[in-house]
Protein backbone atom coordinates (compact mmCIF):
# COMPACT_ATOMS: atom_id res chain seq x y z
CA UNK A 1 0.00 0.00 0.00
CA UNK A 2 1.94 3.05 -1.05
CA UNK A 3 1.00 6.04 1.13
CA UNK A 4 2.95 8.78 -0.86
CA UNK A 5 2.09 8.65 -4.56
CA UNK A 6 3.74 10.49 -7.13
CA UNK A 7 2.04 9.55 -10.19
CA UNK A 8 3.81 11.40 -12.54
CA UNK A 9 6.64 9.44 -13.35
CA UNK A 10 8.63 12.43 -15.71
CA UNK A 11 7.93 16.40 -16.12
CA UNK A 12 9.45 18.44 -19.15
CA UNK A 13 9.45 22.40 -18.75
CA UNK A 14 10.62 25.19 -20.53
CA UNK A 15 13.18 26.93 -18.89
CA UNK A 16 11.54 30.27 -17.20
CA UNK A 17 8.48 28.59 -16.76
CA UNK A 18 6.96 27.44 -13.79
CA UNK A 19 7.47 23.53 -12.63
CA UNK A 20 4.46 21.99 -10.69
CA UNK A 21 5.50 18.67 -9.42
CA UNK A 22 2.39 16.89 -7.52
CA UNK A 23 2.27 14.55 -4.60
CA UNK A 24 -0.53 12.60 -3.03
CA UNK A 25 -0.90 11.02 0.19
CA UNK A 26 -3.73 8.17 1.94
CA UNK A 27 -2.58 8.56 5.72
CA UNK A 28 -4.56 11.95 7.09
CA UNK A 29 -2.62 11.39 10.04
CA UNK A 30 0.81 12.71 8.57
CA UNK A 31 1.87 15.86 9.70
CA UNK A 32 4.82 16.79 8.50
CA UNK A 33 5.90 17.36 4.64
CA UNK A 34 9.22 17.22 3.13
CA UNK A 35 10.59 17.39 -0.76
CA UNK A 36 14.20 16.32 -1.92
CA UNK A 37 16.03 16.65 -4.87
CA UNK A 38 18.07 13.84 -5.92
CA UNK A 39 21.01 14.12 -8.60
CA UNK A 40 22.33 10.88 -10.12
CA UNK A 41 24.81 9.04 -8.56
CA UNK A 42 24.24 11.51 -5.02
CA UNK A 43 22.35 11.45 -2.06
CA UNK A 44 19.27 13.56 -1.86
CA UNK A 45 19.09 17.06 -0.98
CA UNK A 46 16.84 18.92 1.06
CA UNK A 47 14.78 21.43 -0.46
CA UNK A 48 11.43 22.54 1.44
CA UNK A 49 9.22 21.38 4.27
CA UNK A 50 5.72 22.05 5.56
CA UNK A 51 3.79 21.34 8.25
CA UNK A 52 -0.06 20.23 8.71
CA UNK A 53 -0.85 23.45 10.49
CA UNK A 54 0.40 25.48 7.42
CA UNK A 55 -0.74 25.60 3.84
CA UNK A 56 1.58 27.48 2.27
CA UNK A 57 5.89 27.88 2.81
CA UNK A 58 8.30 29.59 0.33
CA UNK A 59 11.92 29.52 -0.29
CA UNK A 60 13.26 31.60 -2.89
CA UNK A 61 12.35 30.35 -6.16
CA UNK A 62 10.46 27.29 -4.30
CA UNK A 63 6.89 27.18 -3.10
CA UNK A 64 5.20 23.92 -1.11
CA UNK A 65 1.26 23.90 -0.96
CA UNK A 66 -0.43 21.42 1.07
CA UNK A 67 -3.88 20.78 0.47
CA UNK A 68 -5.20 18.89 3.61
CA UNK A 69 -8.98 18.14 2.75
CA UNK A 70 -7.86 16.85 -0.57
CA UNK A 71 -4.27 15.16 0.74
CA UNK A 72 -2.35 16.67 -1.76
CA UNK A 73 1.44 18.54 -1.78
CA UNK A 74 2.53 20.26 -4.48
CA UNK A 75 5.86 21.81 -5.14
CA UNK A 76 5.93 25.06 -7.65
CA UNK A 77 9.21 25.84 -9.16
CA UNK A 78 9.52 29.13 -10.54
CA UNK A 79 11.62 30.26 -12.80
CA UNK A 80 12.76 27.05 -13.64
CA UNK A 81 16.57 26.90 -14.71
CA UNK A 82 18.38 24.16 -16.19
CA UNK A 83 20.52 23.31 -13.08
CA UNK A 84 16.89 22.36 -11.47
CA UNK A 85 16.65 19.39 -13.90
CA UNK A 86 16.96 16.16 -11.04
CA UNK A 87 14.69 13.56 -9.75
CA UNK A 88 12.05 14.69 -7.16
CA UNK A 89 10.84 13.45 -4.17
CA UNK A 90 8.03 13.76 -1.23
CA UNK A 91 8.34 12.66 1.76
CA UNK A 92 5.48 12.22 4.77
CA UNK A 93 5.62 11.54 8.52
CA UNK A 94 3.36 11.13 11.24
CA UNK A 95 5.08 12.24 14.57
CA UNK A 96 7.75 10.95 14.62
CA UNK A 97 11.01 11.05 12.10
CA UNK A 98 10.46 7.89 9.60
CA UNK A 99 9.50 9.19 6.62
CA UNK A 100 7.52 7.24 3.85
CA UNK A 101 8.81 8.29 0.53
CA UNK A 102 6.92 8.81 -2.95
CA UNK A 103 8.74 6.95 -6.10
CA UNK A 104 9.79 10.23 -7.20
CA UNK A 105 9.30 12.77 -10.53
CA UNK A 106 11.88 12.99 -12.66
CA UNK A 107 11.97 16.69 -13.83
CA UNK A 108 13.74 17.94 -16.99
CA UNK A 109 14.03 21.56 -17.91
CA UNK A 110 14.74 22.80 -21.48
CA UNK A 111 16.97 25.33 -22.01
CA UNK B 1 32.19 19.33 7.62
CA UNK B 2 32.43 16.28 5.82
CA UNK B 3 28.84 15.84 6.67
CA UNK B 4 27.68 11.98 6.08
CA UNK B 5 29.94 9.71 4.87
CA UNK B 6 29.43 5.87 3.44
CA UNK B 7 31.88 3.10 2.51
CA UNK B 8 32.23 1.32 0.30
CA UNK B 9 30.98 3.35 -2.95
CA UNK B 10 30.38 -0.14 -4.57
CA UNK B 11 30.49 -3.47 -3.93
CA UNK B 12 29.50 -7.03 -5.02
CA UNK B 13 28.89 -9.50 -3.26
CA UNK B 14 28.12 -13.19 -3.93
CA UNK B 15 25.06 -14.81 -2.57
CA UNK B 16 25.12 -16.01 1.23
CA UNK B 17 27.91 -13.44 1.77
CA UNK B 18 28.11 -10.57 4.49
CA UNK B 19 29.15 -7.55 4.76
CA UNK B 20 28.93 -4.43 6.97
CA UNK B 21 28.27 -0.51 5.25
CA UNK B 22 29.46 1.96 7.61
CA UNK B 23 28.21 5.03 7.93
CA UNK B 24 29.69 8.17 9.60
CA UNK B 25 28.51 12.06 10.27
CA UNK B 26 30.32 14.57 11.92
CA UNK B 27 27.04 16.85 12.82
CA UNK B 28 25.87 15.83 16.30
CA UNK B 29 22.85 14.72 14.94
CA UNK B 30 21.48 12.29 17.23
CA UNK B 31 18.95 10.48 14.75
CA UNK B 32 19.97 8.89 11.89
CA UNK B 33 18.91 6.53 8.80
CA UNK B 34 19.49 3.83 6.39
CA UNK B 35 17.28 3.57 3.36
CA UNK B 36 17.33 1.59 0.10
CA UNK B 37 16.45 2.65 -3.40
CA UNK B 38 15.63 0.17 -5.61
CA UNK B 39 15.45 0.92 -9.29
CA UNK B 40 12.64 3.29 -10.48
CA UNK B 41 11.50 3.48 -6.42
CA UNK B 42 11.45 5.83 -4.00
CA UNK B 43 13.87 5.61 -0.72
CA UNK B 44 12.62 2.71 1.79
CA UNK B 45 13.70 2.61 5.31
CA UNK B 46 15.67 0.05 6.96
CA UNK B 47 16.31 0.72 10.67
CA UNK B 48 16.92 4.28 12.15
CA UNK B 49 18.19 5.13 15.06
CA UNK B 50 16.91 8.21 17.82
CA UNK B 51 20.24 8.56 19.69
CA UNK B 52 23.37 6.07 20.64
CA UNK B 53 22.00 2.51 22.04
CA UNK B 54 18.81 3.27 20.66
CA UNK B 55 17.66 1.78 17.06
CA UNK B 56 14.29 0.69 15.48
CA UNK B 57 12.93 -1.10 12.55
CA UNK B 58 11.80 0.97 9.06
CA UNK B 59 9.69 -0.22 6.49
CA UNK B 60 11.48 -2.99 4.98
CA UNK B 61 14.24 -4.38 8.55
CA UNK B 62 14.11 -7.90 6.84
CA UNK B 63 17.63 -9.30 6.36
CA UNK B 64 19.41 -6.50 7.92
CA UNK B 65 20.99 -5.20 11.53
CA UNK B 66 21.89 -2.55 13.15
CA UNK B 67 23.33 -1.18 15.73
CA UNK B 68 24.35 2.76 17.04
CA UNK B 69 27.58 3.00 19.85
CA UNK B 70 28.63 6.33 19.14
CA UNK B 71 26.80 9.20 17.90
CA UNK B 72 28.80 9.31 14.52
CA UNK B 73 28.59 5.86 13.62
CA UNK B 74 25.84 3.82 12.61
CA UNK B 75 26.43 0.59 10.46
CA UNK B 76 24.15 -1.58 8.29
CA UNK B 77 24.54 -5.65 8.77
CA UNK B 78 23.85 -7.86 5.83
CA UNK B 79 24.26 -11.37 7.34
CA UNK B 80 23.61 -13.67 4.23
CA UNK B 81 22.89 -11.15 1.12
CA UNK B 82 20.67 -12.31 -1.01
CA UNK B 83 20.15 -10.84 -4.87
CA UNK B 84 16.80 -9.01 -3.38
CA UNK B 85 19.53 -6.82 -1.43
CA UNK B 86 20.74 -5.40 -4.68
CA UNK B 87 20.04 -2.15 -4.25
CA UNK B 88 21.43 1.68 -3.60
CA UNK B 89 21.86 2.16 0.13
CA UNK B 90 21.51 5.44 1.64
CA UNK B 91 22.43 6.64 5.27
CA UNK B 92 21.13 9.82 6.69
CA UNK B 93 21.70 11.92 9.41
CA UNK B 94 19.29 14.55 11.36
CA UNK B 95 17.70 16.43 14.40
CA UNK B 96 15.17 17.90 12.99
CA UNK B 97 12.63 16.65 10.41
CA UNK B 98 14.93 17.76 7.58
CA UNK B 99 17.84 14.66 6.96
CA UNK B 100 21.18 15.22 5.17
CA UNK B 101 21.96 12.03 2.97
CA UNK B 102 25.50 10.73 2.08
CA UNK B 103 26.30 9.54 -1.24
CA UNK B 104 25.26 6.27 -1.28
CA UNK B 105 26.23 2.42 -1.55
CA UNK B 106 25.77 0.64 -4.65
CA UNK B 107 25.37 -3.18 -3.95
CA UNK B 108 25.47 -5.65 -6.07
CA UNK B 109 23.97 -9.84 -5.47
CA UNK B 110 25.16 -12.25 -7.20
Amino acid sequence: DQQVKQNSPSLSVQEGRISILNCDYTNSMFDYFLWYKKYPAEGPTFLISISSIKDKNEDGRFTVFLNKSAKHLSLHIVPSQPGDSAVYFCAASVGTYKYIFGTGTRLKVLA
Amino acid sequence: NAGVTQTPKFRILKIGQSMTLQCAQDMNHNYMYWYRQDPGMGLKLIYYSVGAGITDKGEVPNGYNVSRSTTEDFPLRLELAAPSQTSVYFCAAGTGPEQYFGPGTRLTVT
